[in-house]
Parts: structure tokens; C-alpha cells; sequence
């Protein structure tokens, strides 16, 4: 079965400041894809970025930054110089490599509640 | 190019009775997912249809059923409404085209409350 964990509930932290939300994953697959979605109060997910396994190199995008380790199934993502529009629910999901069944079955942290604070 | 739509935004219903929420994904896409968030919690997985055929279900009772049409937009059906059927349900459209690249996006969600 496949699980995502993110521990962290709620981070609050003031504009400016640098934040890493974290993201634990378990699963039997040796191909699988690994994603970040922000939730913002609206209600819409959006995707933010997609991984496969067999890519460990790191991604960077403006203020954006992800940090994949299969040695630690960890899957983190770091915010640079917080503003207060970042504030939104950020989920981490697993989805298995293609074939079988529910191929596109995601499945979700418990998601992570971010408040920047101007 | 418009993204993924749903109807109704809200919708408020007593126990016992049906609904029906409708999608439409992105265009081009030819794959349609279904997901409950309840409040609090991460999406759950409910199914996904690909060229109108189920392709994936999630641990859902049967009075939750879902159907693709030709033209890949899709309908969630819930029978025998219960309180705890009250949730975001999200639709997600996807190519499905079983690559590396093959990525869900998500509507605005249906709001669906039970009392």
C-alpha cells in the first residue's frame, strides 16, 4: 500500500523568511511519481511540480525548491523569502508507475496549513 | 484554454436523497478522476474512467458510481445520502496517456453539504 506523511500540521512564519514543508513517502513500486499541489482558501488544486523516481535531481523555479531523496523517501519542499500569497494548504501525493489498476489513483498527505504573516 | 469545470459550486442536500456532480476536463484530456476531501484531510481517491471505461476505485461504497460520456466530460452519483457524504469533491482531468508526464489537474470542487 502507499502512504504519504506530512508531520507538520501547521507552519506559521513571518514574510521573508525561508520554509521547508516536509513529505515522507512509502511504497513498493520502483517506479512511481511523486507531486506538490497548493490549496489555496478557494478550494482549487494546484499543481506545482511532478517527480519521477528515477530523477533524483533537485528543482529549483523562482522561489520554489524541491529536494528529493529515495535514500530517505523524503520529498521536501522549501519556500525562499516567503510572502503572504504563499499562504494556502500544500499537499505532497504518490501516484504508481503505469500499469494495473488505478493508475491514476493519487494519494495524499494530510496536507500542510502554511501562514505567512506580512 | 479553459481548465477543468464543475457543477454545481454548492450544493445542499438531506440524508437520504441522490446527486449528481458533473465535470468537464480540459480539453484534449481524455481521463477524469474523482476525489472527497473532507475537511481537514487530504483528498481520497474515488475513481478514475479513461475512454469511458472505469479504470480505478477507491474504497468507496457502492452508492457512489460514476460514468464518462464521449465527449470525456463525467458525472459523480451518490445515492442514500449520509452526513459524512459531506465534502469538497474535486474532479481532476489528465491525458492518461501513461507517460512520466501524465499529470492530474484539479477543478474548483463542488462543495456538497448533507444535513
Amino acid at each position: 500500500a502507499q502512504k504519504v506523511t506530512q508531520a507538520q500540521t501547521e507552519i506559521s512564519v513571518v514574510e521573508k523568511e525561508d520554509v521547508t514543508l516536509d513529505c515522507v513517502y512509502e511504497t513498493r513500486d520502483t517506479t512511481y511519481y511523486l507531486f506538490w499541489y497548493k490549496q489555496p482558501p478557494s478550494g482549487e488544486l494546484v499543481f506545482l511540480i511532478r517527480r519521477n523516481s528515477f530523477d533524483e535531481q533537485n528543482e529549483i523555479s523562482g522561489r520554489y525548491s524541491w529536494n528529493f531523496q529515495k535514500s530517505t523517501s523524503s520529498f521536501n519542499f522549501t519556500i525562499t523569502a516567503s510572502q503572504v500569497v504563499d499562504s494556502a494548504v500544500y499537499f505532497c501525493a504518490l501516484r504508481k508507475g503505469a500499469g494495473g489498476t488505478s493508475y491514476g489513483k493519487l494519494t495524499f498527505g494530510q496536507g500542510t496549513i502554511l501562514t505567512v504573516h506580512p | 484554454d479553459a481548465g477543468v469545470t464543475q457543477s454545481p459550486t454548492h450544493l445542499i442536500k438531506t440524508r437520504g436523497q441522490h446527486v449528481t456532480l458533473r465535470c468537464s476536463p480540459i480539453s484534449g484530456h481524455k481521463s477524469v478522476s474523482w476525489y472527497q476531501q473532507v475537511l481537514g484531510q487530504g483528498p481520497q481517491f474515488i475513481f478514475q474512467y479513461y475512454e469511458k471505461e472505469e479504470r480505478g476505485r477507491g474504497n468507496f461504497p457502492d452508492r457512489f458510481s460514476a460514468r464518462q460520456f464521449p465527449n470525456y466530460s463525467s458525472e459523480l452519483n451518490v445515492n442514500a445520502l449520509l452526513l459524512g457524504d459531506s465534502a469538497l469533491y474535486l474532479c481532476a482531468s489528465s491525458l492518461a496517456d501513461r507517460s512520466s508526464t501524465d499529470t492530474q489537474y484539479f477543478g474548483p470542487g463542488t462543495r456538497l453539504t448533507v444535513l
